[in-house]
C-alpha cells in the first residue's frame, strides 16, 4: 500500500528553469493539496484540489501552477523557479477538505 | 489570517516522564483538530484527531480539547526517546481557501534517555 508517492526526492535547479513535481495516491480519495514547509514557518497550503476537476489558490499560490490529471494524480509546476521557492514540498490527500490528511515524503528542492 | 500557535521548542523531558505539547487558535469556530508528529527529515504522520470537548486517550497519548479557550494540547504518558520528534497541530479554519487545515509551526520535543 504505497499511500501518496512523490516524485522526484531531490531536485537541484537554477533560478529561472521550469520543473513538475509529481504526486500520486491509491487511497481513492477526492481531495489532494500542495504544500511547503520552510524552517520556522510551519506547512503552509500552496494549491488545493477539493474534487476531481477542481483546483483553487491556498495561502502561497505565486509562483505555482497546478493540475489534477485524474482522481489519483496531482502536479505542482514551477515556471521559472527563483531562490525563494527553496524548500521541502510535500503533498497530502484526504477524503474531503475537513478530513485527516495523509503525506507524501516530500521532494527537498533548491533553487540555485 | 487566522492562526494557529504552538511553542516552537524544544521541550526536553526525560524518559518515562509526561511530555504536555500545547496549541492555542484563533478561530472559534473550529470544529476538527488533529496532531502530526514528524520525524526530521520525514513527512507528517497523524497520530490524534478530536473532534468535542474533553479527553481522548489512544494508547501513550491523550488529546485535550477546549473549544471556550481555544486550546488543544497532546499528553504523551511515559515518553521514550523514539517519541523525540516535532508535533504539529492542525486546525480545521474557514479561511479564503474555504475550511482548511491550518498548520502551527511545530513544537520540537526531546525526550531524554
Amino acid at each position: 500500500n504505497a499511500g501518496v508517492t512523490q516524485t522526484p526526492k531531490f531536485q537541484v535547479l537554477k533560478t529561472g528553469q521550469s520543473m513538475t513535481l509529481q504526486c500520486a495516491q491509491d487511497m481513492n480519495h477526492n481531495s489532494m493539496y500542495w504544500y511547503r514547509q520552510d524552517p520556522g514557518m510551519g506547512l503552509r497550503l500552496i494549491y488545493y484540489s477539493a474534487s476531481e476537476g477542481t483546483t483553487d489558490k491556498g495561502e502561497v499560490p505565486n509562483g505555482y501552477n497546478v493540475s489534477r490529471l485524474n482522481k489519483r494524480e496531482f502536479s505542482l509546476r514551477l515556471e521559472s523557479a527563483a531562490p525563494s521557492q527553496t524548500s521541502v514540498y510535500f503533498c497530502a490527500s484526504s477524503d474531503s477538505p475537513g478530513q485527516p490528511q495523509h503525506f507524501g515524503d516530500g521532494t527537498r528542492l533548491s533553487i540555485l | 489570517q487566522k492562526e494557529v500557535e504552538q511553542n516552537s521548542g524544544p521541550l526536553s523531558v526525560p524518559e518515562g516522564a509526561i511530555a504536555s505539547l500545547n496549541c492555542t487558535y484563533s478561530d472559534r469556530v473550529s470544529q476538527s483538530f488533529f496532531w502530526y508528529r514528524q520525524y526530521s527529515g520525514k513527512s507528517p504522520e497523524l497520530i490524534m484527531s478530536i473532534y468535542s470537548n474533553g479527553d481522548k486517550e489512544d494508547g501513550r497519548f491523550t488529546a485535550q480539547l477546549n473549544k471556550a479557550s481555544q486550546y488543544v494540547s497532546l499528553l504523551i504518558r511515559d515518553s521514550q526517546p523514539s517519541d523525540s520528534a516535532t508535533y504539529l497541530c492542525a486546525v480545521l479554519q474557514n479561511n479564503n481557501a474555504g475550511n482548511m487545515l491550518t498548520f502551527g509551526g511545530g513544537t520540537r520535543l526531546m525526550v531524554k534517555p
